[in-house]
């Protein structure tokens, strides 16, 4: 089936930082999707993308959909500790016979040291 | 709040026992989803219903059942619990996933 990769799978940042990451695919998506998970919580649609190339920012973050629609990034600048939790991309495409599905990636656990 | 809205929040099992999870949304939406997720394993589609009336198998629909009871509820029944199937289970609905997912809080499951 479909595979997103994500990356990287955690990381542990100094208050303050600039965090970064990113999602690939072999497969071409018409939308690309940043969810946040809180402790305790469903994911929450922090960003989307529906055109190649596009850029877009959201407070301190900005997400970009790759040009060749097979990849994209988000980056969050100047972390706080609210910031921590699982960050899921997902990827949206149209399957022969089973109508649009959203593909979601493993997910980037972010902690942040205080 | 408008939105996705699943019970219980926690329910303990013992294996062998049934229980169905009930989700509720109440944005018209046409298509809901059951997912699961377990740590490392990210979120795994269970089963999905693109509009009222139908129901399909998603990645890991083994050990489950669905019903799609009318375009606002979408329920999840284990009839023998399993311990594999100690897990987070997450409800979503959309429009289209074009625009993605609205998802519930989740109901955090424990069979012991």
């Amino acid at each position: 089936g479909q595979q997103l990769n994500q990356s990287p799978q955690s990381m542990f940042i100094q208050e303050g930082e600039d965090v970064s990451m990113n999602c690939t695919s072999s497969s071409i998506f018409n939308t690309w999707l940043w969810y946040k998970q809180d402790p305790g919580e469903g994911p929450v649609l922090l960003i989307a993308l529906y055109k190649a190339g596009e850029l877009t920012s959201n407070g301190r973050l900005t997400a970009q959909f790759g040009i060749t629609r097979k990849d994209s990034f988000l980056n969050i600048s100047a972390s706080i500790p609210s910031d921590v939790g699982i960050y899921f991309c997902a990827g949206h495409l149209y399957v022969y016979n089973q109508g649009g599905k959203l593909i979601f990636g493993q997910g980037t656990e972010l902690s942040v040291k205080p | 709040n408008a939105g996705v809205t699943q019970t219980p929040k926690f329910q303990v099992l013992k294996t062998g026992q049934s229980m169905t999870l009930q989700c509720a949304q109440d944005m018209n939406h046409n298509s809901m989803y059951w997912y699961r997720q377990d740590p490392g394993m990210g979120l795994r589609l269970i089963y999905y219903s693109a509009s009222e009336g139908t129901t399909d198998k998603g990645e890991v629909p083994n050990g489950y059942n669905v019903s799609r009871l009318n375009k606002r509820e979408f329920s999840l029944r284990l009839e023998s619990a399993a311990p594999s199937q100690t897990s987070v289970y997450f409800c979503a609905s959309s429009i289209t996933g074009f625009y993605g997912y609205t998802f519930g809080s989740g109901t955090r499951l424990t069979v012991v």
